[in-house]
């Protein structure tokens, strides 16, 4: 049984660069969520998937957007970085209503 | 007031002991409540999750939850050194279009041998 997988599992970017970072769910479900998880704090909420379509949204800037797509694996994509866009980013899949979420390995992402 | 709190700890047990996490929460019609567990470096994993109140065990887990206090805890009995990690609480508020999870800042549990 598949868990969530993600990639890249590490980057590096300069400010004002762009950064798109994907995710699979876990095998039979439907439901995508990212999260933001800088260091020392607990994970921040910034946006949900649902049949390709953005379901809720976090405190987060438009500069971070989504799509998923009709396999239900997903983009994250943050334009014009900044420095405190440097975080783990999480992708947590769940099935439709369901509201257990389980979380994928991450992608670390450094803004220099 | 924060959504959810957790004292950050570092809350230190001895190999052996129950080690109690606690989590308080402001949104009274929060309705499902989970705790991850997060080792250093990694991406948080389920532990457990409760809808009721009172207690639900799973193995050396159990968790608490008081919805008129407002509280929710983890209890881990027989504390292995494999258990230290940050402990993180969250909370859905559920509805109609609740969907996220609301986290706190975590609690990080060292168990010594």
């Amino acid at each position: 049984d598949a868990g969530v997988t993600q990639s890249p599992t590490h980057l590096i970017k300069t400010r004002g660069q762009q950064v798109t970072l994907r995710c699979s769910p876990k095998s039979g479900h439907d439901t995508v969520s990212w999260y933001q998880q800088a260091l020392g704090q607990g994970p921040q909420f910034i946006f949900q998937y649902y049949e390709e379509e953005e379901r809720q949204r976090g405190n987060f800037p438009d500069r971070f957007s989504g799509h998923q797509f009709p396999n239900y694996s997903s983009e994250l994509n943050v334009n014009a970085l900044l420095l405190g866009d440097s975080a783990l980013y999480l992708c947590a899949s769940s099935l439709v209503d369901a509201e257990t979420q389980y979380f994928g390995p991450g992608t670390r992402l450094l803004v220099l | 007031q924060k959504e959810v709190e957790q004292n950050s700890g570092p809350l230190s047990v001895p190999e052996g002991a129950i080690a109690s996490l606690n989590c308080t929460y402001s949104d009274r019609g929060s309705q499902s409540f989970f705790w991850y567990r997060q080792y250093s470096g990694k991406s948080p994993e389920l532990i457990m999750f409760i809808y009721s109140n009172g207690d639900k065990e799973d193995g050396r887990f159990t968790a608490q939850l008081n919805k008129a206090s407002q509280y929710v805890s983890l209890l881990i009995r027989d504390s292995q050194p494999s258990d230290s990690a940050t402990y993180l609480c969250a909370v859905n508020k559920g509805g109609g279009s609740n969907y996220k999870l609301t986290f706190g800042k975590g609690t990080l549990l060292t168990v010594n041998p």
